[in-house]
């Protein structure tokens, strides 16, 4: 079974509509990332979250929202569906940091482990 | 915010000749990713390099991080069809990965 899922796998909608993409893992990992993918644009952050009770904004947070309602799960929500954010969505998971004295910054010694997407087109 | 530059946008390659990939970051890096993805498909991790100097090989896929830690390149020896697809660099900074635009690599038989 796949450790990171996400449902549905593939979605259209129209404009003004509300619509919720859900992603569920099994890795135990706490933190958790929504990102999306557009074309020569790479993929950007929406969202994540460290646990359930600690959410954040990422580069591109505005026009959506999440929910995280238990350590497997985390919901991104488009309340109001538009054109523009037709993409690419994936989910992420990630486990702990530890942190590289020698250079003083964090490092991930965990790899992130991300869902197998779902494309999303808002007519 | 950590910014990412991957060069080239694309490529296309004769089948059995040798690629590299650059990504070059606008600050230190501190944990540098390779993914490849399928077109429209979900990432595979590749490898992690964290250490300035750093190299790591898997099967014919070699990735150094220079010793500065602010630039990465993704070589492929002897490419095969399998290898084509796009290839994304990422990088941590403030417990948050950001992502290049990616390499789309195409190998002609």
């Amino acid at each position: 079974d796949a450790d990171v899922t996400q449902t549905p796998r593939n979605r259209i909608t129209k404009t003004g509509k509300r619509i919720m993409l859900e992603c569920s893992q099994t890795k135990g990992h706490d933190r958790m990332y929504w990102y999306r993918q557009d074309p020569g644009l790479g993929l950007r952050l929406i969202y994540y979250s460290f646990d359930v009770k600690d959410i954040n904004k990422g580069e591109i947070s505005d026009g959506y929202s999440v929910s995280r309602q238990a350590q497997a799960k985390f919901s991104l929500s488009l309340e109001s569906a538009i054109p523009n954010q037709t993409a690419l969505y994936f989910c992420a998971t990630a486990g702990g940091f530890d942190w590289e004295f020698t250079s003083g910054g964090p490092v991930s010694t965990d790899t992130q482990y991300f869902g197998p997407g779902t494309r999303l087109t808002v007519l | 915010s950590q910014e990412l530059e991957q060069s080239p946008q694309s490529l296309i390659v004769q089948e059995g000749k040798n690629l590299t990939i650059n990504c070059t970051s606008s600050k230190t890096l501190y944990g540098l990713y390779w993914y490849k993805q399928k077109y429209g498909e979900g990432l595979i991790f590749l490898m992690m390099l964290q250490k300035g100097g750093e190299e790591k090989s898997h099967e014919k896929i070699t990735a150094k991080l220079d010793e500065k830690k602010q630039q990465s390149s993704l070589h492929i020896t002897a490419s095969q069809p399998s290898h084509a697809g796009i290839y994304l660099c990422g990088a941590f900074n403030d417990y948050k990965l950001s992502f290049g635009a990616g390499t789309t690599v195409t190998v002609r038989a």
